[in-house]
């Protein structure tokens, strides 16, 4: 079946630095990912959407500046958190699916644990 | 919009004995459903979605879901817990209209007792 890695599993930064996180489509090309972000005990919430070769999409409330998304190819998409705050750890989570199963057919990337100190 | 509704945070069960997850949807338009299982520190892994077609779906782990339209359900089912159960449970509604983007439910915590 489709997967989709994500890296680094977890990451510690000190405030103000930014981190990088990587999310691939291993087996199958994905014109679009969706990014997510997860507070303990708490549901996942959409971030944006990813478009390969275009702008994000980000959902209301969302600061773009903050979190740059950049979609270069067909198998990968990086969510960049900049200047990061304590406020800002989470665990963030990607998602793809292959373009022949749509909107059906969405894998999970396992996740990044970000830790702001 | 479309919204989803987990009614429970929380759920415990004693190993052997059926789990019923309950979830409930919103949608305009005719929904793909799903239900996903997060452990900690882990991403989502699919249980089970229902697309088209017959209305009992069957899963991994001995999962089963049915979607039944008038009531704009999609309860999950297990009928013998496991302890290996126990974990965070996800329903989620495909937004067909927004490019597919999940909208999940609040998730409940499944708990096995011994």
């Amino acid at each position: 079946g489709a997967v989709v890695s994500q890296h680094p599993s977890w990451v510690i930064c000190k405030s103000g630095t930014s981190v990088k996180i990587e999310c691939r489509s291993l087996d199958f090309q994905a014109t679009t990912m969706f990014w997510y972000r997860q507070f303990p005990k708490q549901s996942l919430m959409l971030m944006a959407t990813s478009n390969e070769g275009s702008k994000a999409t980000y959902e209301q409330g969302v600061e773009k500046d903050k979190f740059l998304i950049n979609h270069a190819s067909l198998t990968l998409s990086t969510l960049t958190v900049t200047s990061a705050h304590p406020e800002d750890s989470s665990f963030y989570i990607c998602s793809a699916s292959p373009k022949s199963e749509g909107a059906s057919g969405y894998t999970f990337g396992s996740g990044t644990r970000l830790t702001v100190v | 919009a479309q919204s989803v509704t987990q009614l429970g945070s929380h759920v415990s069960v004693s190993e052997g004995a059926l789990v019923l997850l309950r979830c409930n949807y919103s949608s305009s338009v005719p929904p793909y459903l799903f239900w996903y299982v997060q452990y900690p520190n882990q991403g989502l892994q699919l249980l089970l979605k229902y697309t088209t077609g017959a209305t009992l779906v069957k899963g991994i782990n001995g999962f089963e879901a049915e979607f039944k339209k008038s009531e704009t359900s999609f309860h999950l089912t297990k009928p013998s817990a496991h302890m290996s159960d126990a974990a965070e449970y996800f329903c989620a509604v495909s937004d067909l209209g927004q490019g597919g983007k999940l909208i999940f439910g609040q998730g409940t915590e499944l708990s096995v007792k011994p």
